[in-house]
């Protein structure tokens, strides 16, 4: 049972354009959503993440927009650059009784494609 | 701030081996966790640690595995006799629970990971 779901699983854009990933989960419960950018043979690294109380959050070229009645976040990139081709993967975390989220639980990425 | 570490970065190992890995965390992070990401997948949930205590431990972590935390910093996850099922990458991440939000919500940085093959 897939609970984070990446459609889509390659992209391929051209240097300076919008790049647009997304996202769709099934559980309600998940209130903390993150993007992480991964390279072969490399750990995720972290790029932006929001709250579910939250529907835009903005660091640079990234944006992640979140809708939660249609249960669907979006990754925004612009403007794409080479530098940016890489596994993007979103993941998700849900509070437990403690108050603190803890696992986090991935798509299966999607693998973009910045063409010069 | 040197990242979260994890040694080896490559392991290849004969089926019915042991292996062992160490995942060192980001000084200041005193939750640290375990994935493991295979072919066309995203990470999947192995354990979690809170200083030195385990707290909870993904069905994926079978009687094989087993790992710990001794002093609530480096990590240790152990395989006994290896299968080639498990071949995969190895992930360690940390967080820090940050308090000062409305919402109590942290960010785990991730190691880059150990890779496991086994013939």
């Amino acid at each position: 049972d897939q609970q984070v779901k990446q459609n889509s699983p390659s992209l391929s854009v051209q240097e300076g354009r919008i790049s647009i990933l997304n996202c769709d989960y099934t559980n309600s419960m998940f209130d903390y959503f993150l993007w992480y950018k991964k390279y072969p043979a490399e750990g995720p690294t972290f790029l932006i993440s929001i709250s579910s109380i939250k529907d835009k959050n903005e660091d640079g070229r990234f944006t992640v927009f979140l809708n939660k009645s249609a249960k669907h976040l979006s990754l925004h990139i612009v403007p794409s650059q080479p530098g940016d081709s890489a596994v993007y993967f979103c993941a998700a975390t849900e509070a437990f009784s403690g108050g603190s989220n803890y696992k986090l639980t991935f798509g299966k990425g999607t693998l973009l494609t910045v063409n010069p | 701030d040197t990242g979260v570490s994890q040694d080896p970065r490559h392991k290849i190992t004969k089926r019915g081996q042991n292996v062992t890995f160490r995942c060192d965390p980001i000084s200041e992070h005193n939750r640290l966790y375990w994935y493991r990401q295979t072919l066309g997948q995203g990470p999947e949930f192995l354990t979690y640690f809170q200083n030195e205590a385990q707290l909870e431990k993904s069905r994926l972590l079978s009687d094989r595995f087993s790992a710990e935390r001794p002093k609530g910093s480096f990590s240790t996850l152990e395989i006994q006799r290896t299968e080639q099922g498990d071949s995969a990458m190895y992930l360690c991440a940390s967080s820090y629970p940050n308090i000062k939000l409305a919402v109590r919500q942290e960010t785990q940085y991730f190691g880059p990971g150990t890779r496991l093959l086994v013939l």
